[in-house]
């Protein structure tokens, strides 16, 4: 099946210093990509949509100027946490729309990150 | 906005046994899918579902899916220890973008 891709796995770092998290769609393309942050025993929750070329779409209640996406080509988006703080630590997961697949959804491995 | 139902959100059972977790959603859907998560991981895909009456199995889990009743359902049968997970099912509407909404999860316990 199709690969979704997460860099780094698990990331600690100082309060008020950002995080970038990469997400890469390894065999396919994919002109939408989602972020997910999910809390322990929870569901996941959308917290943007990243189209290829175009400003992503944040849900609300979502910070768009905490968490900035950026979808630079068609295998890769980026989720940067600006000014971390304790309460962004979380489990950030990424998802990945195969349009030639009849829009299937790929999640990747998933990122922890952890903000002292 | 569309949601999605499962039930139960906890379930503890002996291994040999059979048990259906339910996930309901309140508008009409495009797909349903099912997904395994195990602790500390992230999402596995398991089904995918898209057409009215859709039954699909692989090994002890069956899913299927009735658009009429907004209703799909996931059986185990003589359930194993390995089968202990979370397991989500997913809606996507149909939207251009195709968007997930997902149930709140079912954590699956299979003890000896």
């Amino acid at each position: 099946g199709a690969v979704v891709s997460q860099h780094p796995s698990r990331v600690i770092c100082k309060s008020g210093t950002s995080v970038k998290i990469e997400c890469r769609s390894l065999d396919f393309q994919a002109t939408t990509m989602f972020w997910y942050r999910q809390f322990p025993k929870k569901s996941l929750m959308l917290m943007a949509t990243s189209n290829e070329g175009s400003k992503a779409t944040y849900e609300q209640g979502v910070e768009k100027d905490k968490f900035l996406i950026n979808h630079a080509s068609l295998t890769l988006s980026t989720l940067t946490v600006t000014s971390a703080h304790p309460e962004d630590s979380s489990f950030y997961i990424c998802s990945a729309r195969d349009s030639g697949r009849a829009g299937t959804q790929y999640f990747g491995p998933g990122t922890r990150l952890l903000v002292l | 906005e569309l949601k999605v139902e499962q039930n139960p959100l906890f379930l503890s059972m002996q291994e040999g046994k059979n048990y259906t977790i339910y996930c309901n959603y309140s508008t009409t859907s495009d797909r349903l899918y099912w997904y395994r998560q195990d602790p500390g991981k992230s999402l596995e895909s398991l089904f995918v579902l898209l057409s009215n009456g859709a039954v699909k199995q692989e090994g002890r889990l069956m899913a299927s899916l009735d658009t009429k009743a907004r209703l799909s359902t996931l059986h185990i049968t003589a359930a194993v220890h390995d089968l202990s997970a979370t397991y989500f099912c997913a809606v996507d509407r149909g939207s251009t973008l195709g968007r997930l909404y997902f149930g709140r999860g079912t954590q699956l316990t299979v003890w000896p």
